[in-house]
């Protein structure tokens, strides 16, 4: 069945330094994939999308990379700062010819002054 | 712009009674509406998709009885917890898209609700 893996352990990073989060799939082939930030007690707001024919992406100080190889994406925040902790999630449409994205768990970023 | 608000932000109930939470898109019109819950450090789940004017559809092991949902304008969706339990204790999120075949960023969320059944 198709599975989307995110670390569930926090990330903590100190002030300045790069975040990387990474999105593993199984059993799947996503023409594109995507990812949402969320604040405790918010919904998601949508930060990138990366086609399955791009290699990597950014935007300000966001970098997505997506290995259909591998069957992953990296995603990287440079410079990091306090208010960028958050729980970060990736998503990928499924399979079946549904448009819906289907969610990761996510991953919690804590970025420490 | 692509602003979707939720009312309430959060409630409390008593087992057994009925909770109707509201999704509005506030600057555009809204086709397609869907609805999620999300567990405590659990990913969304997709409980129903609703377009304006005919009946949601449901996801697998979603009871259409027990969350009614109406879409009955291209800006209001309301989800309706009926006879709440406290296993129906949440986080409720909606998002709206302003066409009926969402794809890539076309979805945009609410702030959620937070539903606590006693």
């Amino acid at each position: 069945s198709q599975k989307i893996e995110q670390n569930s352990e926090a990330l903590n990073i100190q002030e300045g330094k790069t975040a990387t989060l990474t999105c593993n799939y199984t059993n799947y082939s996503p023409a594109y994939l995507q990812w949402y930030r969320q604040d405790p007690g918010r919904g998601p707001v949508f930060l990138l999308l990366i086609r399955e024919n791009e290699k990597e992406k950014r935007k300000e100080r966001l970098k997505v990379t997506f290995d259909t190889t591998l069957k992953q994406s990296l995603f990287h925040i440079t410079a990091s700062q306090p208010a960028d902790s958050a729980t970060y999630l990736c998503a990928l449409p499924p399979s079946g010819g549904s448009y819906i994205p289907t969610f990761g768990r996510g991953t919690s970023l804590i970025v420490h002054p | 712009g692509a602003v979707v608000s939720q009312h309430p932000s959060w409630v409390i109930c008593k087992s057994g009674t009925s909770v109707k939470i509201e999704c509005r898109s506030l600057d555009f019109q809204a086709t397609t509406m869907f609805w999620y819950r999300q567990f405590p450090k659990q990913s969304l789940m997709l409980m129903a998709t609703s377009n304006e004017g005919s009946k949601a559809t449901y996801e697998q092991g979603v009871e259409k009885d027990k969350f009614l949902i109406n879409h009955a304008s291209l800006t209001l969706s309301t989800l309706t917890v009926t006879s709440a339990h406290p296993e129906d204790s949440s986080f409720y999120i909606c998002s709206a898209s302003a066409t009926r075949e969402v794809s890539y960023n076309e979805q945009f969320f609410g702030p959620g609700t937070r539903l606590t059944v006693l």
